[in-house]
């Protein structure tokens, strides 16, 4: 089963618009790590959140963590064309373990 | 630094025929994860190593599936004998921290 669920399955927006995709995950966590997979190629580590940290920036990404209910987003600002790619939560499936279990994706399209 | 390795990038095999993926880590990493992405059932993880230690490989699916790291530069995964259903992209990623996870481009296994 999954430990991560994102939502929303498929995200389209407009160039400049921001996007935000949401992760909900089921066991206690010591971090969660969000990827980029862009069509055809290997995940890309974008961000990752610790279980104490409820907010985190890098660049144009926005993470939050809200361990009290499971879940996290991720806000991207200002999209543009080139952030059109999945995007995954990962998140330890038992803590301590670095047995990385990825959510179901959300498929961002950023339309110039 | 070139980046996580994995050959071939495509596979066409016939059901019943042994097949190799390839895997060669960054340098200096000490863990090493093999995973699975089908659209049907999304990223699993198979196994992974520490240290040239394989820790879990309890999301390998069947006896069909093996794993070797014989040192710190190489990893294999096999399937002997292939069916059609294991059909799907496998990639083989590393890490240094166990928190951040560099993938490879990828295998895409197709088995007529």
């Amino acid at each position: 089963s999954q430990q991560g669920e994102e939502d929303p399955q498929a995200l389209s927006i407009q160039e400049g618009e921001n996007a935000t995709m949401n992760c909900s995950y089921k066991t206690s966590i010591n971090n969660l790590q969000w990827y980029r997979q862009n069509s055809g190629r290997g995940l890309v580590h974008l961000i990752l959140i610790r279980s104490n940290e409820r907010e985190k920036h890098s660049g144009r990404l926005r993470v939050t963590l809200d361990t009290s209910k499971k879940s996290s987003s991720l806000l991207i600002t200002a999209s543009r064309a080139a952030d059109t790619a999945s995007y995954f939560c990962a998140t330890e499936l038992t803590s301590g373990t670095y047995k990385y279990i990825f959510g179901t994706g959300t498929r961002l399209k950023v339309l110039a | 630094d070139a980046g996580v390795i994995q050959s071939p990038r495509h596979e066409v095999t016939e059901m019943g025929q042994e097949v190799t993926l390839r895997c060669k880590p960054i340098s200096g990493h000490n863990s090493l994860f093999w995973y699975r992405q089908t659209m049907m059932r999304g990223l699993e993880l198979l196994i992974y190593f520490n240290n040239n230690v394989p820790i879990d490989d309890s999301g390998m699916p069947e006896d069909r599936f093996s794993a070797k790291m014989p040192n710190a530069s190489f990893s294999t995964l096999k399937i002997q004998p292939s069916e059609p259903r294991d059909s799907a992209v496998y990639f083989c990623a590393s890490s240094f921290t166990k928190e951040k996870l560099f993938f490879g481009s990828g295998t895409q296994l197709s088995v007529l």
